[in-house]
């Protein structure tokens, strides 16, 4: 089955450390999103990528890194900088920009814990 | 700057009441509009999506919603709620990008026997 796979499901962190989330599609989407969700509200964007070894930040980037060496490959780092990082992380995909009408895809998620 | 607003951050109802879910949007254009669901600790599921023509969509497990450009709406409707649909549920907004759409806070349905 075609999806967006997440790992691990929980994470968890000490203070200092970096972690990397791993995101893997095989829906063969152009596409790639990070979110961190806080309790009681929305999705907030952290990185996207529209192609391979290309990227940009969301709106809130600070204190996270990201890489696109493969379609099928979106992998995000939390690292020290990164004041807060207790979330929940969602990976998302959809089909290309030019390709208007579409959704994203959603994966099961990160919830990542500093200890 | 586009922009969600969901004004309920909790609702409850009994089963097999109706349920409306309100969503306001701010954005410059034509907006692409979706619903999405979240169940405890999971991804977030399409339920359906308008881009364009009929403004009454219907979506998966029976939802519907309701396109209104004067009011700047996208309100989720369903007739008879299930105990199944208790759930956090977001309205987002997009420019057709729909990974980069703008996401509301979210309302959380509570669904009681």
């Amino acid at each position: 089955d075609g999806g967006i796979t997440q790992s691990p499901k929980y994470l968890f962190r000490k203070e200092g450390q970096n972690v990397t989330l791993s995101c893997e599609q095989n829906l063969n989407h152009d596409a790639m999103y990070w979110y961190r969700q806080d309790p009681g509200q929305g999705l907030r964007l952290i990185y996207y990528s529209q192609i391979v070894n290309d990227f940009q930040k969301g709106d809130i980037a600070e204190g996270y890194s990201v890489s696109r060496e493969k379609k099928e490959s979106f992998p995000l780092t939390v690292t020290s900088a990164q004041k807060n990082p207790t979330a929940f992380y969602l990976c998302a995909s959809s089909k290309p920009n030019k390709a208007v009408n579409t959704e994203a895809f959603f994966g099961q998620g990160t919830r990542l814990t500093v200890v | 700057a586009q922009s969600v607003t969901q004004p309920d951050i909790h609702i409850t109802v009994s089963e097999g009441a109706s349920l409306e879910l309100r969503c306001n949007y701010s954005y410059g254009a034509t907006p692409y509009l979706f619903w999405y669901v979240q169940s405890p600790g999971q991804g977030l599921q399409l339920l359906l999506k308008y881009f364009s023509g009929d403004t009454l969509v219907q979506g998966i497990k029976g939802f519907e919603a309701e396109f209104k450009r004067s009011q700047s709406s996208f309100n989720l409707r369903k007739p008879s709620v299930h105990w199944s649909d208790a759930a956090e549920y977001f309205c987002a907004v997009g420019a057709g990008n729909a990974g980069k759409s703008t996401f509301g806070d979210g309302t959380t349905l509570t669904v009681k026997p």
